[in-house]
C-alpha cells in the first residue's frame, strides 16, 4: 500500500458528461501528479500541484482541470466527455516537488 | 523534449530464467532513472532508482546501471520467479521549471511461466 488514496475506483458514465476523480496523497507529502494510461498514448503526465499551487503541466486538455485543496487532496475534474477519454487515471504524491513519486491504484473511467 | 525507449514486449520466460529489459532514454540535462512495475489491477511501484551516471539501483533481486555513454538503463534479475509477472515500465525524471514530472516508456508486459 502506497499511501496515497484514489476514489472512485471505477467510473462508467456517458459522452458529453463531466466526472471528478479524487486523490489523497501520502501523509505529509505536499506535492500531487496527476497521469493518464491509455492504449494508444501509454502513460502521460498531465499536471502537478505543490501546496495548493500548480507548478507544471504536461499533455492536459482544456476540458480538464485540477486542484489541489488546503488540506493536500487533489481532485481531477474532466467534462465534456469523449470516448477518447476512457483510461486509467494515476494519481502520484511526494515529500516536495522533486521526490520520488508513490502512486495510487487508479480510477478507471469508461466512456460509453 | 525527453523520452524513453524500452523493448517491446510481451516477454515470456520460464522460471529461474535470467531476465534483461532494455531501456534507453533521450535527455537534455542529467535526469535520475527509474524502474516502476506495475501487478495486475494495481498501481505503480517504485522498483529501484539511481540518480547520476554509474549508479546501481537494487531492489528484491532486480538491478539496473545507469550508463550515461550509452543512454541506458536496462533492467536485470539472475532469476525470475512466477511472482514478477507484471508490467514494467522505465521512466526518467524531467525537470520542468523547477517542479519535475516522469516521462514513461510504453511498458513491457512480463509473463513467468512454472
Amino acid at each position: 500500500d502506497s499511501g496515497v488514496t484514489q476514489t472512485p475506483k471505477h467510473l462508467i458514465t456517458a459522452t458529453g458528461q463531466r466526472v471528478t476523480l479524487r486523490c489523497s496523497p501520502r501523509s505529509g507529502d505536499l506535492s500531487v501528479y496527476w497521469y493518464q494510461q491509455s492504449l494508444d498514448q501509454g502513460l502521460q503526465f498531465l499536471i502537478q500541484y505543490y501546496n495548493g499551487e500548480e507548478r507544471a503541466k504536461g499533455n492536459i486538455l482544456e476540458r480538464f482541470s485540477a486542484q489541489q485543496f488546503p488540506d493536500l487532496h487533489s481532485e481531477l475534474n474532466l467534462s465534456s466527455l469523449e470516448l477518447g477519454d476512457s483510461a486509467l487515471y494515476f494519481c502520484a504524491s511526494s515529500v516536495d516537488r522533486m521526490d520520488i513519486q508513490y502512486f495510487g491504484a487508479g480510477t478507471r473511467l469508461s466512456v460509453l | 523534449g525527453d523520452s524513453v525507449t524500452q523493448m517491446e514486449g510481451p516477454v515470456t520466460l520460464s522460471e529461474e530464467a535470467f531476465l534483461t529489459i532494455n531501456c534507453t532514454y533521450t535527455a537534455t540535462g542529467y535526469p535520475s532513472l527509474f524502474w516502476y512495475v506495475q501487478y495486475p489491477g494495481e498501481g505503480l511501484q517504485l522498483l529501484l532508482k539511481a540518480t547520476k551516471a554509474d549508479d546501481k539501483g537494487s531492489n528484491k533481486g532486480f538491478e539496473a546501471t545507469y550508463r550515461k555513454e550509452t543512454t541506458s538503463f536496462h533492467l536485470e534479475k539472475g532469476s525470475v520467479q512466477v511472482s514478477d509477472s507484471a508490467v514494467y515500465f522505465c521512466a526518467l525524471s524531467d525537470l520542468h521549471q523547477g517542479a519535475q514530472k516522469l516521462v514513461f516508456g510504453q511498458g513491457t508486459r512480463l509473463t513467468i511461466n512454472p
